[in-house]
């Protein structure tokens, strides 16, 4: 079974500061990771993914990532954070191999204060 | 460039009646498509998904069917509603070998 922790249901910060969203994952073998973003209202939206290669992978809007097997986190970065980066994050997790389930952690909402 | 629609935009229903939600991809051959829920302020849960016409694999049993008649349509039905159908539903596709999903609109629905 594959499953995803984000830790933190709420993250505020101020504009300017960095910012760190925490996940965590459970899967035995190698996983496909993902970073989506949905704004107040709206669909979600691809910012980021790790499949295999670098551990630090770079997506939309300015967003980072770091994939660390030995703790089984990906967490998500940005420096610096803007007013706009406002939304809730989701973590997201494939089973590699043509496994075709996607299981979403439970999100991050992000404030950033201007 | 691909597109993806999805309809309709919303729809308030009674429980115990019918429903359709329909989902077009404009614009890509034979993608991988997704259907999606999400509750009010919740996290997403993957419903259906299908990898090629007429063939659909369920995820999760929430009294809901789905079937995809064309390349690029991916229909969610039900012949009775339930209050906890309420929600977001979210079509999604996903290019073969690309992994990540692409997803729609969304459509909203308030069962009462």
């Amino acid at each position: 079974a594959q499953s995803v922790d984000q830790p933190d249901a709420h993250v505020t910060l101020s504009e300017g500061a960095s910012l760190e969203l925490r996940c965590s994952y459970s899967y035995s073998a190698a996983p496909y990771l993902f970073w989506y973003v949905q704004y107040p209202g709206q669909s979600l939206q691809f910012l980021l993914k790790y499949i295999t290669g670098d551990t630090v992978v770079k997506g939309t809007k300015g967003f980072e990532a770091e994939f660390r097997k030995s703790n089984s986190s990906f967490n998500l970065k940005k420096s610096p954070a803007h007013w706009s980066d406002s939304a809730k994050y989701f973590c997201a997790l494939e089973a590699g191999g043509s496994n075709y389930k996607l299981t979403f952690g439970k999100g991050t909402l992000l404030t950033v204060t201007p | 460039a691909q597109t993806i629609h999805q309809w309709p935009v919303a729809e308030i229903k009674a429980v115990g009646s019918p429903l359709s939600l329909g989902c077009t991809i404009k614009g890509k051959s034979s993608p991988n498509l997704y259907w999606y829920w999400q509750a009010t302020g919740g996290t997403l849960q993957q419903l259906f998904y299908s990898i090629t016409v007429g063939q659909v694999e369920s995820v999760v049993q929430l009294n809901l069917s789905a079937s995809r008649p064309k390349d690029d349509q991916f229909i969610l039905s039900t012949e009775k509603l339930l209050l906890s159908h309420s929600g977001f539903y979210l079509c999604a596709w996903e290019r073969t070998g690309g992994y990540e999903q692409y997803f729609g609109p969304g459509t909203r629905l308030t069962v009462l």
